[in-house]
């Protein structure tokens, strides 16, 4: 059974239109990852969450936004997306920050700006 | 800054035995994950090493040499499913993950 659930699997949207992606997990864990992978590249951390607390990677753009109203839920908002922002976004979960446990990660939304 | 070093791209042969390195130089250590990605999928996770040496997994194991900055993963009887991209992952003194780019293994019969 899926932990973390992303959806859509493949999001198509048209240049500077506004577009979210979302995350839910069943794990109930304390940390949730927002990442941008692409092709052939490491996995670039955007921001994450430990509970309710936001961290924002110095380098993420203004341009991308998230949102967690509850643990299970998480958003990533791309309010005006550039050819540049197509990519896989993948969510993870860990359970606790402060210590090293694995990361689970999501199935991704493969983003496509025509 | 922090760096995290892994060939591009490996071939090997169904049924052989394959060694994918990993270098890194991070502020700090705290543990190296060895992911599996299929394409066009996400991450799996596959090993932790937080001791130096060797922890085995069925046909995949993992080595840790903290001193050289160093792991590898081993994959023993390759089979073509094993085909994916093998992201080597250290976790810093801030306990953030940092990332290599992957090493796309290439399994031909």
């Amino acid at each position: 059974d899926a932990m973390v659930i992303q959806n859509p699997r493949y999001q198509v949207t048209q240049f500077g239109k506004p577009v979210t992606l979302s995350c839910s997990q069943t794990l109930n864990h304390n940390v949730m990852y927002w990442y941008q992978q692409k092709s052939s590249q490491a996995p670039k951390l955007l921001f994450h969450y430990y509970d309710k607390d936001f961290n924002n990677e110095a380098d993420t753009p203004d341009n991308f936004q998230s949102r967690r109203p509850n643990t299970s839920f998480c958003f990533l908002d791309i309010r005006s997306p550039g050819l540049g922002d197509a990519a896989m976004y993948l969510c993870a979960t860990s359970r606790d920050g402060q210590r090293v446990t694995e990361a689970f990660f999501g199935q991704g939304t493969r983003l496509t700006v025509v | 800054g922090q760096n995290i070093d892994q060939p591009t791209e490996m071939t090997a042969t169904e049924g052989a035995i394959v060694q994918i390195n990993c270098t890194y130089q991070t502020s700090g250590f705290n543990g190296l994950f060895w992911y599996q990605q299929h394409a066009g999928e996400a991450p799996t996770f596959l090993s932790y090493n937080v001791l130096d040496g060797l922890e085995e997994k069925g046909r995949f194991s993992s080595f840790l040499s903290r001193s050289k900055g160093y792991s590898y993963l081993l994959l023993k009887e390759l089979q073509m499913k094993d085909s994916a991209s093998y992201l080597c992952a250290v976790v810093d003194s801030n306990y953030q993950l940092i990332w290599g780019a992957g090493t796309k293994l290439i399994i031909k019969p």
